[in-house]
């Protein structure tokens, strides 16, 4: 069945330190793919999307690029900075790419210090 | 506007007893998620709701767990006879039919 794989954390970096939290996929069809961030105390808020081959998604300095022949869609931000201290999940959409549920890699945590 | 809510955030319950949680979703979306987060694992997906019926329920884990939803509107996830393994968070999501997922702030559920 479809899956996701990320790296494992936790990962700790110093502010303005280059990020990279490596996803991997497994599915049917042509998913969605989504980075998610749970910040500390709150819930998942969407971070970004791409929703075919070699779209790239990006929102507050942090980008992924949908690979499908390498099946990656890797997150990366040039200069990190405390407040991006979060849970980052990666996420694809249903079997087939429908919108129905999203199928969850386990969370990488980034700890950012100062 | 407002998000997506749920109630309670904090349940503790002992083994055995029924709980309910309840989602109420953004106004006007259509599609509502149930998901699962224990701990130190990824979200499972529980189920979907597309206005008031389920066209996908996979996601439930078994027969004590189930889900209704009024109209496009809430949506209460019970489970019978809770056990120690079902302790996690719970969250709920939204979203207009094609669009991306909200997710409310969660239900953490503690089964003594």
């Amino acid at each position: 069945g479809d899956s996701v794989t990320q790296m494992e954390g936790p990962v700790t970096l110093s502010e303005e330190a280059f990020l990279t939290i490596n996803c991997t996929y497994t599915a049917t069809g042509y998913p969605s793919l989504f980075w998610y961030v749970q910040y500390p105390g709150e819930g998942l808020q969407l971070l970004l999307k791409a929703t075919k081959a070699d779209d790239k998604g990006s929102n507050k300095g942090f980008e992924a690029t949908y690979r499908k022949e390498t099946t990656s869609f890797h997150l990366e931000k040039g200069s990190v900075q405390v407040s991006d201290s979060a849970v980052y999940f990666c996420a694809l959409s249903g079997p087939g790419g429908s919108q129905g549920n999203l199928i969850f890699g386990k969370g990488t945590k980034l700890s950012v210090k100062p | 506007g407002a998000g997506v809510s749920q109630s309670p955030s904090n349940k503790v319950t002992e083994k055995g007893k029924d709980v309910e949680l309840r989602c109420d979703p953004i106004s006007g979306h259509t599609a509502l998620y149930w998901y699962r987060q224990r701990l130190g694992q990824g979200l499972e997906f529980l189920i979907y709701f597309q206005g008031n019926s389920a066209p996908d329920k996979s996601g439930l884990p078994s027969d004590r767990f189930s889900a209704e939803r009024t109209g496009e509107s809430v949506s209460t996830l019970t489970i019978q006879r809770t056990q120690q393994e079902d302790s996690a968070v719970y969250l709920c999501a939204s979203s207009l039919v094609t669009s991306s997922q909200y997710f409310g702030p969660g239900t953490r559920l503690t089964v003594l």
